[in-house]
């Protein structure tokens, strides 16, 4: 069955070093993004893609880099990671065109901690 | 208010009852979908609803959409013990001369069906 995962599930590390969260679906999907989820903030859109080398910014993107070198995978990388990154991170993919024109799926979440 | 904001912040009923969840949105919108997300899992697509559709349904859901109002909501009917979770709706505000398109998540809807 096609599927979208998400590596590391939980990861912690310290300020300043350069963490890369990886995003892998096998639905073929042309849309990826990335979410970050805080209490009393809901999801908010940090990057997305429409298909590969493709990257656009979204609400939150000071601080993230996104690549798109295949359909499969959006890695999202920290460059310097700041403590008010510590959040949990969803990757999701669509099949339509546009922000909200079809059915996300959404991954399990990375719960990242930064020290 | 924010953009995609819902209302209540939480909800408890017996099961077997009716439960309705409204959505608030600022901006004018191209579509607008429902979520539901159980505790430390990712988010599940409940409902794509388009700015120029009035109600949708599927299974025991309902949702219906005024853009007049700028309001949805989420109706589930005969509600479960399985139904506990989190509602989110999202919206995509369309893109202005001043603002790039986007995605809002609401901060979501608790849900708790009591036995």
């Amino acid at each position: 069955d096609a599927e979208i995962t998400q590596s590391p599930r939980h990861k912690i590390t310290e300020t300043g070093r350069q963490v890369t969260l990886a995003c892998h679906q096998t639905w073929n999907h042309n849309n990826m993004f990335w979410y970050r989820q805080d209490l009393g903030h809901g999801l908010r859109l940090i990057h997305y893609s429409y298909g590969v080398q493709d990257t656009n910014k979204g609400e939150v993107s000071d601080g993230y880099s996104v690549s798109r070198s295949n359909t499969e995978d959006l890695p999202l990388t920290l460059e310097s990671a700041a403590s008010s990154q510590t959040s949990v991170y969803f990757c999701a993919s669509s099949l339509n065109r546009g922000l909200l024109g079809g059915e996300q799926f959404f991954g399990p979440g990375t719960r990242l901690t930064v020290l | 208010s924010q953009q995609g904001e819902e209302d209540p912040q939480a909800l408890s009923i017996q099961e077997g009852e009716n439960a309705t969840m409204n959505c608030s949105y600022k901006t004018s919108i191209n579509n607008l979908q429902w979520y539901r997300q159980n505790s430390g899992r990712g988010l599940v697509h409940l409902i794509l609803i388009r700015s120029n559709e009035r109600e949708k349904h599927s299974g025991r859901l309902r949702v219906t959409l005024d853009t007049s109002k700028k309001s949805s909501s989420l109706l589930i009917t005969a509600s479960r013990a399985a139904d506990t979770a989190s509602y989110f709706c999202a919206t995509d505000v369309l893109p202005s001369m001043n603002r790039d398109d986007k995605i809002i998540f609401g901060k979501g809807t608790r849900l708790h069906i009591l036995p």
